[in-house]
């Protein structure tokens, strides 16, 4: 089955500093990447995907990239904020996200006023 | 537009009794997940279901655990014999039809087994 490993697991960035996260898939039939985000005590929510056939996608200061061939997806934030500290979780699924979302361990963003 | 309901909030159950976890899911949705986050770790699936069939259980324990998601009414994971080990946060999340992209969760049942 697939496996996803997501770094790091820590991440601390001065306000207005870029965060990276980078997670690895292992399963090349993948074909669909969300990224969740979960603040202490609430559920999940998707703040981007990406689809296999794209390279990049962005919505305002967050950015997705996508390599097939190395089988590697990031997580980008631009120009951070305070209200960015949060867990964020990477996900796999290789049949356009109706089946089992396959979760990396997740990174604690803290963001430092 | 409610988003997916997920009734009890907070479950507390001491170890051999059983839990019953509620899950409805958005209007118009018809497919329905469960994952289950371990404290300080992330959701892990459970099991994927439609109305009144489960698509795929590869995720559920093979003792103690079942689901089901009848024709009328939300989507039941129910636990029996609860242990210590069982105390999490369950995550339920849905979708429209088949193939869809994107899950919207549930705020999650949290389960305290003493």
């Amino acid at each position: 089955g697939e496996n996803v490993e997501q770094h790091p697991s820590t991440l601390s960035v001065q306000e207005g500093d870029s965060a990276v996260i980078k997670c690895t898939y292992s399963d090349s039939a993948s074909n669909y990447f969300p990224w969740y985000k979960q603040e202490l005590g609430k559920r999940p929510q998707l703040i981007i995907d990406i689809r296999s056939n794209v390279g990049e996608k962005k919505d305002q200061r967050i950015a997705v990239t996508l390599n097939k061939t190395a089988k590697h997806f990031s997580l980008h934030i631009t120009e951070t904020q305070p209200e960015d500290s949060a867990v964020y979780f990477c996900a796999a699924t290789s049949n356009f996200g109706n089946e089992k979302l396959t979760f990396g361990t997740g990174t604690r963003l803290t963001i430092i006023p | 537009n409610a988003g997916v309901m997920q009734n009890p909030r907070h479950l507390v159950r001491r170890r051999g009794q059983e839990a019953r976890l509620r899950c409805s899911p958005m209007k118009g949705h018809s497919h329905v997940y469960w994952y289950r986050q371990l404290p300080e770790e992330g959701l892990k699936f459970m099991v994927y279901l439609q109305k009144e069939n489960i698509i795929d259980e590869s995720g559920m324990p093979k003792e103690r655990f079942s689901a089901e998601f009848p024709k009328e009414g939300p989507s039941i994971l129910r636990i029996q014999q609860v242990v210590r080990g069982d105390s999490a946060a369950y995550f339920c999340a849905s979708s429209p039809r088949e193939r869809s992209y994107g899950y919207t969760f549930g705020s999650g049942t949290r389960l305290t087994v003493v």
